[in-house]
């Protein structure tokens, strides 16, 4: 079974632009959650994604959105780039049959975003 | 709310030693716990998780870690450390009416000394 993948791997982006990001979960997982992994803040929840809807959030700006489409893939968004944007952003996937917290999270390689 | 505290943002260990990373965190309830391991350039891969059966629990290449409700904390052991395990671990808590919102400590970071 493919792993979960996420595309670009790198990105280069300038102040003031907007990125998406895109994650494809494994075959059969229906949530999907985004983290920003940086040196000096660590893995932080972005948000969560469930039939295609937004089941929790971080403690983000609303510069930063996602969405899912109905086969689960999911993308982020983040508009008006700025410096401190720059971060590994992680995508995970998990089947949620749990009904809890207790599902595995299968996470992908992430994008790296540059923001200059 | 919950967080996760990790002691020691770096941790070297000689080849062959006993690997001990320690993880604390705080719940109003136990939570779920889960360790995490990242090599250079990857994403996170579970190493183990406790769902609130068996405290002592046994993770993927020699891991385990033991939930310890009194001193709320889910340290995680290696009898042997091989170099391939020098990596940045992170432990995590979920809430149990949680749906994959994770916290995250701020990692470790292990280093096998040959």
């Amino acid at each position: 079974k493919a792993g979960v993948t996420q595309t670009p791997r790198y990105l280069i982006k300038t102040r003031g632009q907007q990125v998406t990001l895109s994650c494809s979960p494994i075959s059969g997982h229906r949530s999907v959650s985004w983290y920003q992994q940086t040196p000096g803040q660590g893995l932080q929840f972005l948000f969560e994604y469930f039939s295609e809807t937004q089941r929790n959030k971080g403690n983000f700006p609303g510069r930063f959105s996602g969405r899912q489409f109905s086969n689960s893939r999911s993308e982020m968004n983040v508009s008006t780039l700025e410096l401190g944007d720059s971060a590994l952003y992680l995508c995970a996937s998990s089947l949620r049959t749990s009904g809890g917290g207790a599902d595995t999270q299968y996470f992908g390689p992430g994008t790296r975003l540059t923001v200059l | 709310a919950q967080s996760v505290t990790q002691l020691g943002s770096h941790v070297s260990v000689s080849e062959g030693a006993l690997v001990l990373l320690r993880c604390n965190y705080s719940s109003s309830v136990p939570p779920y716990l889960f360790w995490y391991v990242q090599y250079p350039n990857q994403g996170l891969q579970l190493l183990l998780k406790y769902t609130s059966a068996a405290t002592l629990v046994k993770g993927i290449n020699g891991f385990e870690a033991e939930f310890k409700k009194s001193e709320t904390s889910f340290h995680l052991t290696k009898p042997s450390a091989h170099m391939s395990d020098a990596a940045e671990y992170f432990c995590a808590v979920s809430e149990k009416t949680s749906y994959d919102k994770v916290i995250f400590g701020p990692g470790t970071s292990l280093s096998v000394i040959p």
